[in-house]
């Protein structure tokens, strides 16, 4: 049964870089048709998508985040990674991996990552 | 790439029917058929209801259809259950970015 578990700090200093690792169990990513992503849901408020990776390292990225956010897979650890650069407290959110294709399914639990010096 | 529009909240009783928009324009829901929905329950993670439109991941009910015409796509609840109360989001891929809707509280009087 495929499962994801997303790992990380949960508190990151404004400025600095916030890192998530998300551990896919169930699959290998390299042996797989589907890419991976990441979501993040600020509270009380809706979803966003971060960007999208295939096993060889093709990468799509929202725009409004380009700038920041690199995704990263190792597909020995079977893990897919986000970084996301000088975050401000508009980046507290729960973040969310998932397996995609064009679609989000399944997802990883979530976790709070709350900006904050 | 805006976020499509959804109502911000719908009602209905147990047994009635309810259905859920979600309007873009003619260059991302109109252009393509890859619209998916997702229920999320208080603290819970997103759950895949309908993707490709009008497909039912296995395991979902029946009573959960999708539909689009022009530039609105739509999510159907028939026989509305308590269970069903729950957040929910339309989702649009172009093949190159991912946009959601901005959620729709669906409360079971």
């Amino acid at each position: 049964q495929l499962q994801l578990q997303e790992s990380g700090p949960g508190l990151v200093k404004p400025s600095e870089t916030l890192s998530l690792t998300c551990t896919v169990s169930g699959v290998s990513i390299s042996s797989s048709i589907y890419y991976w992503g990441w979501l993040r849901q600020p509270p009380g408020r809706g979803l966003e998508w971060i960007g999208t990776i295939y096993y060889s390292g093709s990468t799509y990225y929202n725009p409004s985040l380009k700038s920041r956010v690199t995704i990263s897979v190792d597909t020995s650890k079977n893990q897919f990674s986000l970084e996301l650069n000088s975050v401000t407290a508009a980046d507290t959110a729960v973040y969310f991996c998932a397996r995609s294709y064009a679609w989000f399914d399944p997802w990883g639990q979530g976790t709070l990552v709350t900006v904050s010096s | 790439q805006s976020a499509l529009t959804q109502p911000r909240s719908v009602s209905g009783s147990p047994g009635q029917s309810v259905t859920i928009s979600c309007t873009g324009t003619s260059s991302d829901v109109g252009a393509y058929n890859y619209v998916s929905w997702y229920q999320q329950h208080p603290g819970k993670a997103p759950k895949l209801m309908i993707y490709d439109v009008s497909k039912r991941p296995s395991g979902v009910p029946d009573r959960f259809s999708g539909s689009k015409s022009g530039n609105t796509a739509s999510l159907t609840i028939s026989g509305l259950q308590a269970e069903d109360e729950a957040d929910y989001y339309c989702c649009l891929y172009t093949g190159t970015y991912t946009v959601f809707g901005g959620g729709t509280k669906l409360t079971v009087l």
